[in-house]
């Protein structure tokens, strides 16, 4: 069935360091993508989208391209801050009901 | 307020007891769901709604009811808490052209 595969956590960095966290999926069709970050104590805001193959989203200097070829959507940014700790969800929206299929999160620590 | 609210943000109630948890959007969106979020699972749905007086259940639907007489809100019930409900409950909403799906701010609830 469909499902998203994303990197295992806890992920810390110290701060200006590169992040990356990876993740996959498996669906029919072209999905929409999606990556989603929760901060402590809130629920999930939209981080970024793409919503067909090549597509790149960025937001706040974060970076994800839809690579259909491997069916992967990682999130990237070159220099991470303190203030971007937090849970990361990558998401794909199924042709149903504009449902929403997450990864099971990543939890990003930056350290100053 | 404008947004999507959900009510109580805490909860703490024993086993066996029915409880409810509140959801309320502003942007008359049709769509709404229900997911539960736990350590290790990330999010998982409970059950979704595409209109009012239609729901439909998702991954983990067992031990909850939904109504949704009025578009927006979309109330969920334990008929009958267990431990195992003891989780972080999240409402969301997307509207019918929309990609984003808007968050509500959570509700902890601890079943004793």
């Amino acid at each position: 069935g469909d499902s998203v595969t994303q990197m295992e956590g806890p992920v810390t960095l110290s701060e200006e360091a590169f992040l990356t966290i990876n993740c996959t999926y498996t669906a029919t069709g072209y999905p929409s993508l999606f990556w989603y970050v929760q901060y402590p104590g809130e629920g999930l805001q939209l981080l970024l989208k793409a919503t067909k193959a090549d597509d790149k989203g960025s937001n706040k200097g974060f970076e994800a391209t839809y690579r259909k070829e491997t069916t992967s959507f990682h999130l990237e940014k070159g220099s991470v801050q303190v203030s971007d700790s937090a849970v990361y969800f990558c998401a794909y929206r199924g042709s149903t009901l504009g449902r929403l299929y997450f990864g099971r999160g990543t939890q990003l620590t930056v350290w100053p | 307020d404008a947004g999507i609210t959900q009510s109580p943000r805490y909860k703490i109630t024993e086993t066996g007891r029915q409880v409810t948890l509140m959801c309320h959007q502003t942007w008359s969106h049709s769509y709404m769901f229900w997911y539960r979020q736990d350590l290790g699972h990330g999010l998982r749905l409970i059950y979704y709604s595409a209109a009012a007086d239609i729901t439909d259940k998702g991954e983990v639907p067992d031990g909850y009811v939904v109504s949704r007489s009025k578009t927006e809100n979309f109330p969920l019930t334990l008929e009958s808490a267990t431990r195992s409900q003891t989780s972080v409950y999240f409402c969301a909403s997307i509207g019918d052209r929309g990609y984003e799906q808007y968050f509500g701010p959570g509700t902890r609830l601890t079943v004793t």
